[in-house]
């Protein structure tokens, strides 16, 4: 697509479910990054993949956390048993690592989550 | 470890010129974003910084200082709507990673 679009925009569920949010990059770019954001903080690195391939994700905070993107192109991020602490919004960003790129990284607009 | 240090907030006038710091320590360097954000938006690209020096954009300029960990974002000639938070970002190559990391970001005001 012609931007990065994340859904959905706004998630409210009840402490204990579980919850998947969905990023579709911008299509020719091959890297995808997935961050949590907290208000008045700066984005807080959770994962990175290349393709399929996730080369890091010692950001997610627990084993509740989990991000796939089998095909390359869509990833998702499940929380499993979903706490209050994950609120919080989520941010997915993508970029090129084509040659003269600076690798800079195209945000979508976020998931908005809300554990009660 | 990686630990990206900038001041929480600023004030200044419409105007004039100010400048927000940076200073990292990361693992592996390879890149220094700033990134501009407004209340309630996304990220957007600002400028890029991989060799020391200055680089100038219109009415913003980036600065890096590799050996000393260092960095600045100069806006010059404020404007209302440059009101937002200013984040920097390292790229680290440490390991077999390639991640980007943010700071907390700084908070800049613009005041009449």
């Amino acid at each position: 697509g012609a931007g990065v679009s994340q859904s959905p925009r706004y998630k409210v569920t009840k402490r204990g479910q579980d919850v998947t949010l969905r990023c579709d990059p911008i299509s020719s770019h091959a890297t995808l990054y997935w961050y949590q954001q907290a208000l008045g903080q700066g984005p807080e690195f959770l994962t990175y993949f290349n393709y399929e391939a996730q080369p890091d994700k010692s950001g997610l905070p627990s084993d509740r956390f989990s991000a796939e993107r089998p095909e390359g192109s869509i990833s998702t991020l499940t929380i499993q048993r979903t706490e209050q602490r994950d609120s919080a919004m989520y941010r997915c960003a993508s970029s090129s690592t084509r040659g003269g790129n600076t690798g800079e990284l195209f945000f979508g607009e976020g998931s908005r989550l809300t554990v009660l | 470890g990686q630990n990206i240090d900038q001041p929480t907030e600023m004030t200044a006038t419409e105007g004039a010129i100010v400048q927000i710091n940076c200073t990292y320590q990361t693992s592996g360097f390879n890149g220094l974003f700033w990134y501009q954000q407004h209340a309630g938006e996304a990220p957007t690209f600002l400028s890029y910084n991989v060799l020391d020096g200055l680089e100038e954009k219109g009415r913003f300029s980036s600065f890096l200082s590799r050996s000393k960990g260092y960095s600045y974002l100069l806006l010059k000639e404020l404007q209302m709507k440059d009101s937002a938070s200013y984040l920097c970002a390292v790229r680290d190559l440490g390991g077999a990673t390639n991640k980007l990391i943010f700071g907390t970001g700084t908070l800049l005001a613009v005041q009449p």
